[in-house]
């Protein structure tokens, strides 16, 4: 119940194209999401985050949807671009996870073709 | 950089070796953590201190012996590891706060050091 499954693995998109990574959690009692972007050599770094209350938000070319019901919440990159290829983590917390401790996707390998 | 520190980036070492990692961040936050971090497994939260007491100890193998001194330094110190155990360690740190009676959920950003990538031979 404390995992959260992220999907796919890893994606290639074209440059301009739409990036769509995927996550799910089962514990309902998580009242935050964030998403982390790592680049090679570099620790994770808060790209956008999203609350429960509400269903999408929206950051530059960067939007997260959180559908409650289904319990999942997507990363969109628009236009995306060969910068933004890196690992991006989904994470969960809140709940009786513990007020600072945040639950892991296992990553997604973003590559961007020029 | 992101006020996050860690050293040594990388380090080598033997089964029967005593090493230690260092983290400092120059923040001015409250709580540091030591993650783990190895290849398609999500990120493994091992210690929490937060005002310098040790909060979580994620079942960690007593082979890894966290310290922190004061709120800006946080060390992670190693002895006797396995081959399993080789991976990126990082460093986050995360201003926590506190509400009267209990702490915001949810609410900290965690602000990640480079890492430490660690190979045990």
């Amino acid at each position: 119940q404390q995992q959260v499954k992220q999907s796919p693995q890893s994606l290639i998109v074209q440059k301009g194209g739409i990036s769509i990574i995927n996550c799910a959690y089962e514990n309902t009692a998580f009242d935050y999401f964030p998403w982390y972007q790592q680049f090679p050599g570099k620790g994770p770094a808060l790209l956008i985050a999203i609350r429960p209350d509400v269903s999408e938000k929206k950051e530059g070319r960067f939007t997260i949807s959180f559908n409650k019901s289904a319990k999942q919440f997507s990363l969109h990159i628009m236009d995306s671009q060969p910068g933004d290829s890196a690992t991006y983590f989904c994470a969960a917390s809140g709940g009786t996870s513990g007020t600072y401790k945040y639950i892991f996707g296992t990553g997604t390998r973003l590559k961007v073709l020029a | 950089e992101t006020g996050v520190t860690q050293t040594p980036r990388h380090l080598v070492m033997g089964m029967t070796n005593k090493k230690s990692l260092k983290c400092e961040q120059h923040l001015g936050h409250n709580a540091m953590y030591w993650y783990k971090q190895s290849a398609k497994k999500p990120l493994e939260l091992m210690f929490v201190y937060n005002f310098k007491e040790q909060t979580e100890n994620n079942s960690v193998p007593s082979r890894f012996s966290p310290e922190c001194p004061n709120s800006s330094h946080l060390f992670l110190h190693l002895h006797t590891l396995q081959p399993e155990d080789s991976a990126l360690y990082l460093c986050a740190s995360s201003q926590e706060r506190g509400l009267a009676g209990g702490i915001q959920r949810g609410a900290n950003v965690l602000t990640f050091g480079a890492g430490s990538r660690l190979t045990v031979l």
